[in-house]
Formats: structure tokens, sequence, C-alpha cells
């Protein structure tokens, strides 16, 4: 039990473009998704807390604007990054919890390189 | 808001070892203590976790431990193996963190056939 998963899996796109990556919990529903973003070598860095039906809540430092994210149920995150710059290539990772225990089951990441 | 030291950033065992690697954390309030596996371009995986009513936890060859006076948590490996080599997280959430991880800087686990 416990399955997220991301799409797409790896993307690369020209600079300017928008990407959408989706996170979604396969087998239970997630009160609570969270997206991060790992730098190479790094540490994982929260973005933003998403609970379904609510606006998401930034971290200090994270462009709401740029960084798009839509909760629509309880079973699906979607984070979209807008007009995408070479500083935006990195590896996303979304996670989906049961705020009840406060696990994290973490998707398997999407690697985004901006050309 | 909760800050999560780790050590050490690399470990390197033969097969066969023990590996230790150990977390500390700054909020009292702290009460869920999870530990993840990350292999090269995967997304992190739960291995292990604790909570604060309880002092140790143990699954096969993994264990954690909590000391709460000292804030401290530690991941016990026994006999690794090549496939145990990852990048080892622990977290912890704060009693007032709304379910946020705080991650350590990670450990860089490297298990010598």
């Amino acid at each position: 039990g416990a399955v997220v998963s991301q799409h797409p899996s790896r993307v690369i796109c020209k600079s300017g473009t928008s990407v959408k990556i989706e996170c979604r919990s396969l087998d239970f529903q997630a009160t609570t998704m969270f997206w991060y973003r790992q730098f190479p070598k790094k540490s994982l860095m929260l973005m933003a807390t998403s609970n379904e039906g609510s606006k998401a809540t930034y971290e200090q430092g994270v462009e709401k604007d740029k960084f798009l994210i839509n909760h629509a149920s309880l079973t699906l995150s979607t984070l979209t990054v807008t007009s995408a710059h070479p500083e935006d290539s990195s590896f996303y990772i979304c996670s989906a919890s049961l705020r009840s225990n406060n696990e994290q089951f973490f998707g398997p990441g999407t690697r985004l390189t901006v050309l | 808001g909760e800050n999560v030291e780790q050590h050490p950033s690399t470990l390197s065992v033969q097969e066969g070892d023990s590996a230790v690697i150990k977390c500390t954390y700054s909020d009292s309030a702290s009460n869920y203590f999870p530990w993840y596996k990350q292999e090269l371009g995967k997304g992190p995986q739960l291995i292990i976790d604790i909570r604060s009513n309880v002092g140790e936890k143990k699954d096969q060859r993994i264990a954690v431990t909590l000391n709460k006076t000292a804030k401290h948590f530690s991941l016990h490996i026994t006999e690794t193996q090549p496939e145990d080599s990852a990048v080892y997280f622990c977290a912890a959430v704060g009693g007032t963190s709304y379910g946020k991880l705080t991650f350590g800087q990670g450990t860089i686990l490297t298990v010598h056939p």
C-alpha cells in the first residue's frame, strides 16, 4: 500500500515553456500533498503544502506565481512550472500524507531539464 | 522552527558490518521521526519510523532508537549488504509544523562487498 506516482518521470523543455507535473496517490486518499525540490547531492527542500480544495501554502522564498499548485481531489495534485528557465532545472518530488498520523509517502520524482 | 542535524555525511562499511547514522533535532514538541532511503534518481522510500512515545523500534536488520531527553535519534543497520548503499535521510515532524517534515542533510552509505 501507500503508493504515490508522478508523471512525467523526465521532461526536457525549452526556456519559456510551462511544464505540468502530476502527483497521484494510488491506493489511499491523501489529506495533504507536499512538493519538494532537490538539487544534486542535497537534501529535499519543501516548496509548498497542498490541501485538497484549498490554496497551497508556499514556503518562504518560493514564488507562487512561478510554481502553480492545484489540488483538485484527494488523490491528485499538480505542479506547473510556468515560463521555465534553466535555473528551474531540478528534481521535483511530491509526497502524499495521511495527516492523522504524519506519515508521508514519496513519489519517484520528476527530472526537469530546461534548455 | 525545527532544525535537524545529521551525521555523518558519508559512511563507508564492509559488507556484514553495522552502520549507524545519528540525528539531532531542536523542537522538543516533535513527535514523529521517519527515516528514508533514496537511491540515485528515485524518490525517498520510508524504511522505518518512530513516534515520541516509543524508545526503540526494530524491523529485521533495521532499528531506530529515540532519546527524547537528549533530542536525538539514530538509525542502525546490521549485517549490511551492498544493496543497502544509498543516501539515507532522517526527518522530524514538529509539534506545530502541520505535518511538515524537516529533513537532515543526508548520509551517503557505501557498503563494500
